[in-house]
């Protein structure tokens, strides 16, 4: 099974950057996600790590290291509408994802 | 092009009724999932398929039940609904391969009294 931590909610600052940890224990590794979900609406994928090292993708990058079961969300130049939850996930070898309970990252102005 | 379609979009349901919620997909994915989303607990996996045909249980699996009779449909179950099935529903789809990103619906309320 999996075990997954993060932590529940973070506030920041429009225009600044804010990190959010994942860390996890699991029975067999098979990838690592993040997805946005803004209130009352779907999740939406975000990145994708299955070795370690940095994704990015334009103002957010994601961070793996395998070794340590240890994940990060990164949010660079934050704005209004990046106000939502963050939900880091882990697959499995059956290809079954487990999701943690969430981060709500609250941006100010 | 609709995705993942889910139906009822909110639903209120007196307890010990039988419920069963649609998912429809359009983009041929062998993998579909179901999950529950309550606060403070995040997504839970109730049940999934790999492919038609064929289903597993997944992390909280009791008071469900799903088929998979073709590709694009995987209704979800609720024989006799209590109130701790009160919840928001969501049915994915996923390829596979590397990413395997999943494809969420909008999701379905259910609310049991």
């Amino acid at each position: 099974g999996q075990n997954i931590d993060q932590p529940t909610e973070m506030t920041a600052t429009e225009g600044a950057i804010v990190q959010i940890n994942c860390t996890y224990q699991t029975s067999g590794f098979n990838g690592l996600f993040w997805y946005q979900q803004h209130a009352g609406e779907a999740p939406t994928f975000l990145s994708y790590n299955v070795l370690d090292g940095l994704e990015e993708k334009g103002r957010f990058s994601s961070f793996l290291s395998r070794s340590k079961g240890y994940s990060y969300l990164l949010l660079k130049e934050l704005q209004m509408k990046d106000s939502a939850s963050y939900l880091c996930a882990v697959r499995d070898r059956d290809y079954k994802l487990s999701f943690g309970a969430g981060t709500t990252v609250t941006v100010r102005a | 092009i609709a995705g993942i379609t889910q139906a009822p979009t909110s639903q209120i349901l007196a307890a010990g009724r039988r419920m069963t919620l649609r998912c429809t997909q359009d983009m041929r994915h062998n993998a579909m999932y179901w999950y529950r989303q309550d606060l403070g607990l995040g997504l839970r996996l109730i049940h999934y398929s790999n492919t038609a045909g064929t289903t597993g249980k997944g992390e909280v699996p009791d008071g469900y039940s799903v088929s998979r009779a073709n590709t694009d449909d995987f209704p979800l179950t609720l024989a006799s609904a209590v109130p701790s099935q009160t919840s928001v529903y969501f049915c994915a789809s996923s390829e596979a391969g590397d990413t395997g990103e999943l494809f969420f619906g909008e999701g379905s309320r259910l609310t049991v009294l």
